[in-house]
């Protein structure tokens, strides 16, 4: 079975611009959740997703955002991108609805840079 | 608000000697923690878990030692091995509906 993955695997960006990046789960996974990835801080929780349905939400300004297909393909959007946005962002994928206890797979990541 | 903690940044350890990964958590209704493990250029992978209802979970080399009074986990590994020279990440949710958090991370290098 393929694993998530996540298109592209790097960009660079310049402040102000926008972006989007996309997440495939693993066939049959109808969940995904993104998180962002910063060195010191973690795994900070950006949003989750389940059935095309934002279930959760992180503490990230309204500049990001995200949605989900009905084929349980996933997107995220950060708009006017700052410095500070330049992180790994991961998304995971799992079977059910109960991702706190679900095992979660993670796709590699997409490193973004902002200049 | 950290509500999952990793005090040690990093950890070196002798091939074939224990490895203890600690980590702290602030929200009492956390009742379940996992562990992942992640390699450069990868994502995270899942390691082991364990319910709030238990002390103790074993998988081969790993061991999760839960102590709900201190609110404090630890990861045991032995031996270690090279390969498991990695980020290891401790996480926590408070149950159905409710996301998962993640602390900083504590990097393992295993020394042969």
């Amino acid at each position: 079975k393929a694993g998530v993955t996540q298109t592209p695997r790097y960009l660079i960006k310049t402040r102000g611009q926008q972006v989007t990046l996309s997440c495939s789960p693993i066939s049959g996974h109808r969940s995904v959740s993104w998180y962002q990835q910063t060195p010191g801080q973690g795994l900070q929780f950006l949003f989750e997703y389940f059935s095309e349905t934002q279930r959760n939400k992180g503490n990230f300004p309204g500049r990001f955002s995200g949605r989900q297909f009905s084929n349980s393909r996933s997107e995220m959007n950060v708009s006017t991108l700052e410095l500070g946005d330049s992180a790994l962002y991961l998304c995971a994928s799992s079977l059910s609805d109960r991702t706190s206890t679900d095992t979660q797979y993670f796709g590699p990541g997409t490193r973004l840079t902002v200049l | 608000d950290q509500q999952v903690k990793q005090n040690s940044p990093s950890l070196s350890v002798q091939e074939g000697r224990i490895s203890i990964l600690n980590c702290d958590y602030t929200n009492s209704m956390f009742d379940y923690f996992l562990w992942y493990k992640k390699y450069p250029a990868e994502g995270p992978t899942f390691l082991i878990s364990i319910s709030s209802i238990k002390d103790k979970n074993e998988d081969g080399r790993f061991t999760v030692f839960l102590n709900k009074s201190a609110k404090h986990l630890s990861l045991h590994i032995v031996p270690s091995q090279p390969g498991d020279s990695a980020v290891y990440f401790c996480a926590a949710s408070g149950g159905y509906g409710n996301k998962l958090v993640f602390g900083a991370g504590t990097i393992l290098r295993v020394k042969s």
